[in-house]
């Protein structure tokens, strides 16, 4: 069964620093990894999807990594702003249609 | 640009009550999906459905639940007789799932309350 790990669970930085989220799973067998952003008592928002055969994708300040053989994934934040503080959750797609989830790194980034 | 949509944003109902969550999935997209957070839990699969039918369910998604797409256009998922332990965060998603490459697309959710 297919567990995914995020750590740490809450990260607080000041603005301007650049950061690492993690995200751990146990089957190497994937399809895709997701990478969203949720706001306090709002929807999913997907932020960047990585196939398996990737190793990395990009969009604007984010860049997500793929080391499928060793279960991981990191989402790396560049200059971080006040905006990003949101939880950020990590998704893997194995055989089947359903994603498995993380519990998410939730992010405050202090002016 | 396109997104999924869902009605209604809150809803609270009394055990035992029946309630029929709403979502409009992207036009084109061929996989629906619904999925549940309750509060301060992970995000869990209950149900996905293509070709109108149910192309795979998790454990959670027992006799009280179904899923229907109505129309071209809709897709409900029905809970029939809810209990306390039904209220979450629901999110209904979609993609355009060719081989499973595709991203899944979520709404912004309706939080359910059973009291």
């Amino acid at each position: 069964k297919q567990e995914v790990t995020q750590i740490p669970a809450a990260l607080s930085v000041p603005e301007g620093e650049n950061l690492v989220l993690n995200c751990s799973f146990t089957d190497s067998a994937i399809y895709n990894l997701q990478w969203f952003r949720q706001d306090p008592g709002k929807g999913l928002t997907s932020l960047l999807l990585i196939q398996s055969s990737q190793r990395e994708q990009t969009s604007g300040r984010l860049n997500a990594s793929l080391d499928k053989s060793s279960g991981r994934s990191t989402l790396y934040i560049a200059a971080s702003q006040p905006g990003d503080s949101a939880t950020y959750l990590c998704a893997v797609k194995g055989g089947s249609e359903k994603l498995v989830f993380g519990k998410g790194t939730k992010l405050t980034v202090n002016p | 640009e396109p997104e999924v949509t869902q009605t209604p944003s809150h809803q609270v109902t009394q055990m035992g009550q029946e309630v029929i969550l709403r979502c409009v999935p992207i036009s084109n997209h061929l996989y629906f999906y619904w999925y549940r957070q309750i509060l301060g839990q992970k995000v869990e699969f209950l149900v996905s459905f293509y070709n109108n039918e149910i192309s795979e369910k998790s454990e959670i998604f027992d006799d009280q639940f179904s899923v229907e797409r109505p129309d071209g256009s809709n897709f409900t998922l029905k809970i029939r007789s809810t209990k306390l332990e039904d209220s979450a965060m629901y999110f209904c998603a979609s993609s355009d799932s060719r081989g499973g490459t595709e991203t899944q697309y979520f709404g912004p959710g309706t939080r359910l309350l059973v009291l």
